[in-house]
């Protein structure tokens, strides 16, 4: 069936370091893939989407990779911030979101 | 920036009663939705609604379950004899359109506890 999973579920990171977050999915029909940052309490907030037909995008602080041959996304964060300090998410649709199992980031200074 | 507001932000309920969860989803927003996170896991979905109807429902969302859009602003989901594990976090989310790339906004929830 579908899924969406995560290899890792807690990264810790230095202040200053730059981050990376991977998430596999395993539906070929996805076509868009968001990261989503969730913080304590809090729905989840859109961080940077792909799109299918792309396999990089960049953001202010945030890079995401697209590989659609193993079906793998990664999310990259430059130069990492207490304030990152999240669970964080990927998910594939194109209607509804089928989210992955999350990762707790951890910037330590 | 226009927001999902949900409310109660916290509900204690009694196992077996009825409870009722209120989303506003953003005002030109077509589509709705709910998600649920129980504590420590993945957000699933839930349940899709558009054109007054239910559009799209996950094995979660069971006949205890429903959803309705009672008038022009709020969009309610119903859990009718609440259970323990129906303890978690539940997420309202809109959309203009169908696909979530043309904008999707989640509410901050509303955590659920069933005692």
């Amino acid at each position: 069936g579908e899924s969406v999973g995560l290899h890792l579920p807690t990264l810790s990171v230095q202040e200053g370091d730059n981050s990376i977050i991977n998430c596999a999915y395993s539906n070929s029909a996805s076509d868009y893939f968001i990261w989503y940052k969730q913080e304590s309490g809090k729905g989840p907030q859109f961080i940077i989407d792909i799109r299918s037909n792309m396999d990089k995008r960049q953001g202010q602080r945030v890079t995401v990779l697209l590989n659609k041959t193993v079906k793998h996304l990664s999310l990259q964060i430059a130069a990492t911030q207490p304030g990152d300090s999240a669970v964080y998410f990927c998910a594939e649709t194109p209607d509804k979101l089928i989210f992955g199992t999350g990762t707790r980031l951890q910037v330590f200074p | 920036e226009p927001e999902v507001t949900q409310t109660p932000s916290h509900q204690v309920t009694q196992m077996g009663q009825e409870v009722i969860l209120r989303c506003v989803p953003i005002s030109n927003h077509l589509y709705f939705y709910w998600y649920r996170q129980i504590l420590g896991q993945k957000v699933e979905f839930l349940v899709s609604f558009y054109n007054n109807e239910i559009s799209e429902k996950s094995e979660i969302f069971d006949d205890q379950f429903s959803v309705e859009r009672p008038d022009g602003s709020n969009f309610t989901l119903k859990i009718r004899s609440t259970k323990l594990e129906d303890s978690a976090m539940y997420f309202c989310a809109s959309s203009a359109k169908l696909r979530v790339e043309y904008g999707y906004t989640f509410g901050s929830g509303t955590r659920l506890t069933v005692v």
